[in-house]
């Protein structure tokens, strides 16, 4: 059973369209995040929830906005897509335990392209 | 400030050779954690290890061994007699007490070739 799915794998739209990318852990975990990797691979984290809670919400475009309705779950949803969303996004999880940190588990990546 | 530095960007090898990847971190805080992650061509991230900043021990899981240096802030990795499926980018992480947050170097591309 695939731990941490995200749904779809490709995402292939054109500018200005609104699109949702779904995510879903079945760990147990409590406590899930949405990461962009770039072009240059670098990886850069958009948003954690713990238990539904937004807990980081880095410096991204009000364009994206997360939601998780349970714990198990954390969706992204994007408007107005521009070029420049082009990229790969991760969704992951992990069981936040203070002062010792989880690994985290990636989903197998959503590549979004925007025309 | 990058919390966490990768300087190579791209490593070649020749199949059998060790090559080590350099990791070097920044953090104020006495607990932390590091991480190493593989991103191999098919574009998953799969975790390899954890290390808290307690434990100076160095690690070795088959061929693969992790040097951890709290005095020069490096969590080296090191593959011994590589191979072509190693051939993957290598994410370095580091977590601070918090917890909530990871901070990934830029990685390291390694290719193995045959």
């Amino acid at each position: 059973d695939t731990a941490v799915s995200q749904t779809p794998k490709y995402l292939v739209t054109q500018m200005g369209n609104d699109k949702s990318i779904k995510c879903e852990q079945n760990l147990g975990h409590d406590t899930m995040y949405w990461y962009k990797q770039d072009s240059k691979k670098f990886l850069k984290i958009m948003f954690s929830y713990n238990n539904k809670e937004l807990i980081i919400n880095e410096t991204v475009p009000n364009r994206f906005s997360p939601k998780s309705p349970d714990k198990a779950h954390l969706n992204l949803h994007i408007n107005s897509l521009e070029l420049g969303d082009s990229a790969v996004y991760f969704c992951a999880s992990s069981q936040h335990l203070p002062g010792n940190p989880a690994p985290l588990h990636f989903g197998n990546g959503t590549r979004l392209t925007v025309t | 400030a990058q919390k966490v530095t990768q300087a190579q960007t791209e490593i070649s090898v020749v199949e059998k050779e060790d090559v080590t990847l350099d990791c070097v971190y920044e953090t104020r805080d006495t607990t932390y954690y590091l991480f190493w992650y593989k991103q191999p061509p098919s574009g998953e991230l799969v975790f390899l290890i954890r290390r808290n900043s307690f434990d100076e021990q160095n690690e070795i899981s088959g061929r693969y061994s992790w040097n951890f240096q709290k005095s020069t802030s490096s969590f080296n990795f090191t593959i011994t007699a590589s191979q072509v499926v190693d051939s993957a980018v290598y994410f370095c992480a580091l977590s601070e007490n918090t917890g909530n947050q990871f901070y990934f170097g830029t990685g390291t591309s390694l290719t193995v070739i045959p």
